[in-house]
């Protein structure tokens, strides 16, 4: 079975310091990767996927295969970043398997 | 584009009755998903639909029904409700099926209480 473990419930930083959110999978293979941001009042929405390759909002996500990590990564959070985060890998089953999730919160 | 909506958008029911939820995608896509939200499990997968069609179905009890109408629509019932039902119920859409290769585009959810 698919395991996604988001290790940190809660993520608290200061406005323009780096955040790193972690997401280890438990399986082999070539997954597709996703990163599913949620807002405050807003719907779930995606964030980035692995195979574009892009850095959406400063967000950049990185595929370790030796760790079986993706995780997401900002140089400098700003306060607007403030929202749950969602990972969520596939290892070629067609559902989807998120995290737990993790809030970062960015203090001023 | 009008983004996915569900109806209701809140619902308090007692034990042992039934639900049915309903979602409408996106114009144009043709496979929906749903899925279950709570504080203690987070996001779990209920099913895919796609073209009238279950595709996939997570690892719920039988109670957990759902179809999809020729025009996309959706709807997903539950009926015999536990307390353990009471969660936010997601569904989201994408033009084609396989929601673990291609972005969903998720609803603002039903939040179901069961007394």
């Amino acid at each position: 079975a698919q395991r996604v473990t988001q290790p940190e419930k809660l993520l608290s930083v200061f406005k323009g310091a780096p955040v790193e959110l972690k997401c280890n999978y438990s399986y082999s293979g070539s997954p597709e990767l996703f990163w599913y941001v949620q807002y405050s009042r807003q719907r779930l929405q995606l964030l980035l996927r692995h195979i574009s390759r892009e850095s959406i909002k400063g967000f950049t996500a990185d595929l370790n295969k030796g760790e079986t990590s993706f995780h997401l990564k900002k140089p400098f959070a700003q306060e607007e970043d403030s929202a749950m985060y969602y990972c969520a890998p596939n290892s070629g089953y067609s559902t989807l398997t998120f995290g737990k999730g993790t809030m970062l919160l960015v203090s001023p | 584009k009008a983004g996915v909506t569900q109806t209701p958008r809140y619902l308090i029911k007692t034990r042992g009755q039934q639900v049915t939820l309903s979602c409408s995608p996106i114009s144009g896509h043709r496979s929906v998903s749903w899925y279950q939200q709570t504080p203690g499990q987070g996001l779990q997968f209920l099913f895919e639909y796609f073209s009238e069609t279950q595709r996939n179905k997570g690892n719920f009890p039988g109670r957990f029904s759902g179809r999809q109408f020729s025009n996309s629509r959706s709807e997903m019932n539950v009926s015999t409700l536990e307390l353990g039902d009471s969660a936010l119920y997601l569904c989201a859409s994408s033009p084609i099926a396989g929601p673990a290769y291609n972005e969903q585009f998720f609803g603002p959810g039903t939040r179901l209480t069961v007394l």
